[in-house]
């Protein structure tokens, strides 16, 4: 069984589309992330809710859209894709806000634009 | 407000070992260690939350300073399985925000 899974694994599209990309966790975790890791690697927090509840928005444009409908799913719907837009896009979960809790990561989406 | 993380590429042959370092200008309230295979997810290493902490397992360990601004990663005795890129990740006092250091690409040769 998958612990963390997202949809779609490759998401190739044009400019000015907009894509959605799905995560689920079966974990019983309360809080769940967004990552954005670009070609240079490095891994940039997006987006944190727990309990459905959004605690962290980083500064990304607002054509990012998270959307949590239940404590095991964090969508991430994106509008007008930019080029700057291609990436891997990891969805994460970890038990709580606490810092001693791990974070499981899903297998990422890797968003490329034309 | 990154961590930032030392040597930022290294090398080696099956069974050396390695020091990966992960410094920060302000405490940390915790480090949590990640390894990154090419083309997979971020998985977790260990954590440690107390300053003067050491744990480890296996042949993998890795300690936080007194101050709680450094830690270090341990690799003794390397095998293939090793190679990947290395993460630290912290979350800063007041905030729910979690950051990654700037990563260490590590590469075991045979």
């Amino acid at each position: 069984d998958t612990a963390v899974s997202q949809t779609p694994k490759y998401l190739v599209t044009q400019m000015g589309n907009d894509k959605s990309i799905k995560c689920e966790q079966n974990l019983g975790h309360d809080t769940m992330y967004w990552y954005k890791q670009d070609s240079k690697k490095f891994l940039k927090i997006m987006f944190s809710y727990n309990n459905k509840e959004l605690i962290i928005n980083e500064t990304v444009p607002n054509r990012f859209s998270p959307k949590s409908p239940d404590k095991a799913h964090l969508n991430l719907h994106i509008n007008s894709l930019e080029l700057g837009d291609s990436a891997v896009y990891f969805c994460a979960s970890s038990l709580g806000t606490d810092n001693g809790q791990p974070q499981h990561f899903g297998d990422g989406t890797r968003l490329s634009i034309l | 407000q990154q961590p930032v993380q030392s040597p930022q590429a290294v090398i080696l042959r099956e069974g050396e070992d390695a020091v990966i370092n992960c410094s920060s200008s302000k405490a940390l309230y915790s480090v949590h260690w990640y390894r990154q295979k090419h083309g997979e997810a971020p998985v977790f290493l260990m954590i440690l939350l107390k300053g003067g902490e050491q744990k480890g397992h296996d042949k993998i360990s890795a300690s936080f300073n007194e101050k709680k601004q450094q830690s270090s990663l341990y690799l003794t005795a390397s095998q293939l399985s090793y190679s990947g890129t290395y993460f630290c990740g912290t979350r800063y006092s007041g905030t729910y925000k979690y950051i990654f250091g700037t990563g260490t690409r590590l590469k075991v040769l045979a």
